[in-house]
């Protein structure tokens, strides 16, 4: 049962305009989330998280958002650049060790 | 540089012959993880061991196994692969203590394609 949905699984994106990914879940147990960035032939690294009892981290040019009543986070880049193509995993967890993750997004960025 | 190395990179078996992919850090992290992932699908966790401690996801199948002979290592078998084990096989670790969730360090990846 997938409990963490990305339902866009690619996105392109002019150079300097904003990259928005989004992600959806079903386990309200969830609080702590997380975007994983994962370039081709390496693993995920870790990219942002939010804690459950926030709605919006910022680091540098990428923003997390959380909407816990709809069970809705978003994660939004800007301003996009040509590095930033890659596939992005949202992931959940349950304050444990275990992550849940969706099955990504592909971000292009067009020069 | 720290890292988490998974060998081989892309592994070729035949159906039903047994496999071992194996996976090192030298992040010196008790915690190490194994996730699945197919095509286009979200990674899976297999399992999981903190420190020795052994944790199997309850839908993991019984064909895979693991070892943890020490700290830095780890093994994933696969006793009687089939076609629907073919996938990319992450490795992954984290320090113990405090929240393990965003500190998770990935390894690249072994490809494995069954025949």
């Amino acid at each position: 049962d997938q409990q963490v949905k990305q339902n866009s699984p690619s996105l392109s994106v002019q150079e300097g305009r904003i990259s928005i990914l989004n992600c959806d879940y079903t386990n309200s147990m969830f609080d702590y989330f997380l975007w994983y960035k994962k370039y081709p032939a390496e693993g995920p690294t870790f990219l942002i998280s939010i804690s459950s009892i926030k709605d919006k981290n910022e680091d540098g040019r990428f923003t997390v958002f959380l909407n816990k009543s709809a069970k809705h986070l978003s994660l939004h880049i800007v301003p996009s650049q040509p590095g930033d193509s890659a596939v992005y995993f949202c992931a959940a967890s349950v304050n444990d060790y275990k992550l849940s993750f969706g099955a990504g997004t592909t971000v292009t960025v067009r020069a | 540089d720290a890292m988490v190395i998974q060998n081989p990179r892309y592994q070729v078996t035949q159906f039903g012959k047994p496999v071992t992919l194996s996976c090192s850090q030298t992040l010196n992290h008790n915690v190490m993880y194994w996730y699945q992932q197919k095509s286009s699908q979200a990674p899976k966790l297999l399992f999981h061991y903190y420190d020795k401690d052994f944790n199997n996801e309850a839908d993991t199948p019984d064909n895979f196994q693991s070892r943890r002979p020490n700290t830095s290592f780890c093994f994933l078998d696969i006793r009687s692969p089939g076609l629907g084990d073919a996938a990319m096989y992450l490795c992954a670790t984290s320090p113990m203590g405090g929240r393990a969730a965003d500190t998770q360090y990935f390894g690249p990846g072994t490809r494995l394609t069954v025949l």
